[in-house]
């Protein structure tokens, strides 16, 4: 069976830093593209980070740019997604989901909450 | 990028009758090379990661019920769910993969009524 389970998110600081992990099982992880999508207490679906399929190229949302970087381990079926300065607006469960190309999300983690609160 | 906007932001509609959702696309999300529509629709339940539900325009995702459907093309398209449940109370997004960045519609409440 499919699996996404996300880990990492927690309380943080403004200005902090946070890692979030992504464990993928039950598929090929290295053949898909990867996202990392966001959901804001009370708010819609962004999407924040995609990843290729060999990490060579990446993509992000103008709100994280420069803030927030995606990677994969492909030997370890594991995403991640680093995030520096942190602001308020960043709380959200973040969601990592499974792209089926070209570009509909057919398998999304439970989520990890981060809250960025002093 | 390409904005969603989904009608009404929310609905009631009582056990067993038929609830619709449109999603509207800033521009086309029709193909030429394909002919196909770029547009998913998701479902949300309360406290649950989005489930995806309908791929271009209007294929069911495996073991989705037959009583949801999705229609419409270029940059008008409509969720429908023939007979509500009471397992259908959710939230709906829609979301067009035409063009990076991928985008989704606000989403659309449904209740029972």
């Amino acid at each position: 069976e499919v699996h996404l389970v996300e880990s990492g998110g927690g309380l943080v600081q403004p200005g902090g830093s946070l890692r979030l992990s992504c464990a993928a099982s039950g598929f090929t992880f290295s053949s898909y593209w990867m996202h990392w999508v966001r959901q804001a207490p009370g708010k819609g679906l962004v999407c924040v980070a995609r990843i290729s399929t060999d990490g060579s190229s990446s993509g992000y949302a103008d709100s994280v740019k420069g803030r927030f970087t995606i990677s994969r381990d492909n030997a370890k079926n594991t995403l991640f997604l680093q995030m520096n300065s942190l602001r308020a607006e960043d709380t959200a469960v973040y969601y990592c989901a499974k792209d089926h190309t070209p570009g509909y999300m057919d398998v999304w983690g439970k989520g990890t909450t981060v809250t960025v609160s002093s | 990028d390409i904005v969603m906007t989904q009608s009404p932001d929310s609905l009631a509609v009582s056990l067993g009758e038929r609830a619709t959702i449109n999603c509207k696309s800033s521009q086309s999300i029709l193909h030429n090379s394909n002919n196909k529509n770029f547009l998913a629709w998701y479902q949300q339940k309360l406290g649950q990661p989005p489930r995806l539900l309908i791929y271009w325009a209007s294929t069911r995702e495996s073991g989705v019920p037959d009583r949801f459907s999705g229609s419409g093309s270029g940059t008008d398209f409509t969720l429908t769910i023939s007979s509500l449940q009471a397992e259908d109370v959710a939230v709906y997004y829609c979301q067009q993969y035409y063009s990076t960045p991928p985008t989704f519609g606000q989403g659309t409440k449904v209740e029972i009524e």
